[in-house]
């Protein structure tokens, strides 16, 4: 079955380290997405890819890297600069076509320890 | 830019009782509309989405939405709901053209038994 896969589920850093989260579609589809989520606040979106090796800042970018290397990966690197990490992060992607919404992955939860 | 307002940030329902969730919109330029669900820990999942034609729309899970286009709002409903409803519900917003989606705040639906 197609879908997005996001991993881990939950992710506990210190704080100063950098942590890699992973997202993989296997959809075909073009754009993928990063948001983040914190209670009470809806969905943030932190950065956005809309072709290989192309990528854009979202509202909060800061403390946040990504690369788009291959259609299918979109991975998202939670720096020591970003002040306040923890949050659940989720990943989307969509096609080219005009109209169509977001398939979401299942999310990652990372608690700084 | 657009915007979108979900005026009610909890909605308490009896069981079997019927519901609405609010959802208002801003935009300059005509859009799509998206209702997504999202249960615990999980990502979101969408339920229905008006893009043309007929402003009644219906999606999963026995949920319905009219687009009104003089008021700006496209509020989902469902004439019964069941305990397996309880969940966050977000609104969301895109151009016509390929553009990423803009997210309403939320609005956590609780059905008592």
């Amino acid at each position: 079955d197609g879908g997005i896969t996001q991993s881990p589920k939950y992710l506990f850093r210190k704080e100063g380290q950098n942590v890699t989260l992973s997202c993989e579609q296997n959809l075909n589809h073009d754009a993928m997405y990063w948001y983040r989520q914190d209670p009470g606040q809806g969905l943030r979106l932190i950065y956005y890819s809309q072709i290989v090796n192309d990528f854009q800042k979202g509202d909060i970018a800061e403390g946040y890297s990504v690369s788009r290397e291959k259609k299918e990966s979109f991975p998202l690197t939670v720096t020591s600069a970003q002040k306040n990490p923890t949050a659940f992060y989720l990943c989307a992607s969509r096609t080219a076509a005009t109209g169509t919404g977001y398939t979401f992955g299942s999310g990652t939860r990372l608690t700084v320890v | 830019a657009q915007s979108v307002t979900q005026l009610d940030s909890q909605v308490p329902v009896f069981e079997e009782a019927p519901v609405e969730l609010r959802c208002n919109y801003s935009s300059s330029v005509s859009v799509y509309l998206f209702w997504y669900v999202q249960y615990p820990n999980q990502g979101l999942q969408l339920l229905l989405k008006y893009l043309s034609g007929s402003t009644l729309v219906k999606g999963i899970n026995g949920f319905e939405a009219e687009f009104n286009k003089s008021q700006t709002s496209f509020h989902l409903r469902k004439p019964s709901v069941h305990i397996s409803d309880t969940a966050e519900y977000f609104c969301a917003v895109t151009k016509t053209s390929y553009d990423k989606v803009i997210f309403g705040p939320g609005t956590s639906l609780s059905v008592i038994p």
